[in-house]
């Protein structure tokens, strides 16, 4: 089992669609918890931290489940921008702390 | 404010050949890493190091060595290159490995 799933996608989602992304984590100990975007042929950046309240940051919430080893990535009133590989980030807990970044779920937003 | 920074953004190497790929951070970050990419799969972790002065292996460190040069620099060096190795090569940097970061542009590298 991988430490970090996510579905590939991709989503395709008409503007101004809500549309949310589910991610999942092996290691019960992790504590950080981060969604990453990578634009095609560009570096990841970091989007928002997850935190155990959940948090949102405009358009965009992220929610944390514990019990259930999940984090989510909700984004209302998609805009064409918005296209892109949303990346799930788990720290590694144990020994020497790392992150862990899942493979990516692809979005692709259309007029 | 660069954040961070890599060079060359490109580069062809022939089979055998040697490189290394420079990375720096003006963020006074304490952990540095090296990532590959290749089309359709995530990041996978060649090298880290924790702190100035110390490097460990990640997932895929065969065919590489690094140097964290000071606070500041950290390269990731090809000793004989291969096709195996045509990739996407990312640095990051991080205040500590727990926290989030921050990467630089990217090198696009392909061996014939």
């Amino acid at each position: 089992r991988k430490e970090v799933e996510q579905d590939p996608g991709p989503f395709n989602v008409p503007e101004g669609a809500t549309v949310a992304f589910n991610c999942t984590y092996s290691n019960s100990a992790s504590q950080s918890f981060f969604w990453y975007r990578q634009d095609c042929r560009k570096e990841p950046k970091l989007l928002m931290s997850v935190y155990s309240s959940g948090n949102e940051d405009g358009r965009f919430t992220a929610q944390l489940n514990r019990a259930s080893q999940y984090i989510s990535l909700l984004i209302r009133d998609s805009k064409l921008s918005d296209s892109a590989t949303y990346l799930c980030v788990v720290n590694r807990a144990g020994g020497y702390n790392k992150l862990i970044f899942g493979a990516g779920t692809r979005l692709a937003v259309h007029p | 404010n660069a954040g961070v920074t890599q060079t060359p953004k490109f580069q062809v190497l022939k089979t055998g050949q040697s490189m290394t790929l420079q990375c720096a951070q003006d963020m006074n970050h304490n952990s540095m890493y090296w990532y590959r990419q290749d089309p359709g799969m995530g990041l996978r972790l060649i090298y880290y190091s924790a702190s100035e002065g110390t490097t460990d292996k990640g997932e895929v460190p065969n065919g590489y060595n690094v140097s964290r040069l000071n606070k500041r620099e950290f390269s990731l060096r090809l000793e004989s290159a291969a096709p195996s190795q045509t990739s996407v090569y990312f640095c990051a940097s991080s205040e500590a490995t727990i926290y989030e970061q921050y990467f630089g542009p990217g090198t696009r590298l392909t061996v014939t």
